[in-house]
């Protein structure tokens, strides 16, 4: 089975940059999708296949995808930033969702 | 604007069954995928499975750990998408997210409340 691993937790200063990753096997050749979840909230898409913003997400939030990782970038981090993120990925025969991070804005 | 309400959640002993739906507007259900996704108490993501359009077949595919146990419907004249669980078993215990599914790029781009079911003796 395809596996996604993701950093445990991730801190940022208040108006910094942070970095959350996802590794797994030539992560590169797949599309890779984000997902933000606030406490007792349900997840919402905040970047698909692999670079795209929907409607409604800040222009802070962007992604990269390359060789065995894939990288969320929240710029110029807020408080309201806070959450669990999760990448996800479809396998070929199963989605796949990494096992979270959680970001603290300090 | 997108709506997915999910109902039909509840407490269920081991071994017995229960129905979700979730009903959709704002958007041509009939031409949507759908999909559950679930999280145990203070875990990750887990998809469940999906079913594809009228026009697909109603083809439907699910997880590894849900085969042969759960089932997915849906009725487009109803704007609605069901996931019986049968068998039910503890490690089933979740919040059950209802979400629509991007066809071949299979991403979630839209997801309910949650509803939770809690299977326990």
């Amino acid at each position: 089975s395809y596996d996604l691993t993701q950093t445990f937790s991730v801190s940022v200063a208040l108006g910094q940059t942070a970095k959350i990753t996802c590794v797994g096997n030539n992560i590169g050749g797949k599309h890779v999708h984000w997902y933000q979840q606030k406490p007792g909230q349900a997840p919402v898409l905040v970047i698909y296949r692999d670079t795209k913003r929907p409607s409604g997400i800040p222009e802070r939030y962007s992604a990269s995808n390359s060789g065995n990782t894939a990288t969320l970038t929240i710029s110029r981090a807020q408080a309201g930033d806070e959450a669990d993120f999760y990448c996800q990925v479809w396998d070929g025969s199963t989605v796949v969702f990494g096992g979270g991070t959680k970001l603290t804005v300090l | 604007e997108v709506q997915l309400v999910e109902s039909g959640g509840g407490l269920v002993k081991p071994g017995e069954s229960l129905r979700l739906s979730c009903a959709a507007s704002g958007f041509t259900f009939s031409n949507a995928w759908m999909s559950w996704v679930r999280q145990a108490p203070g875990k990750g993501l887990e998809w469940v499975g999906r079913i594809k359009l009228k026009t697909d077949g109603e083809t439907t595919e699910f997880a590894a750990p849900v085969k042969g146990r759960f089932t997915i419907s849906r009725d487009d004249s109803k704007n609605t998408v069901y996931l019986q669980m049968n068998n039910l078993k503890t490690e089933d215990t979740a919040v059950y997210y209802c979400t629509t599914d991007t066809p071949f790029l299979y991403f979630f781009d839209f997801w309910g409340q949650g509803a939770l079911v809690t299977v326990s003796s």
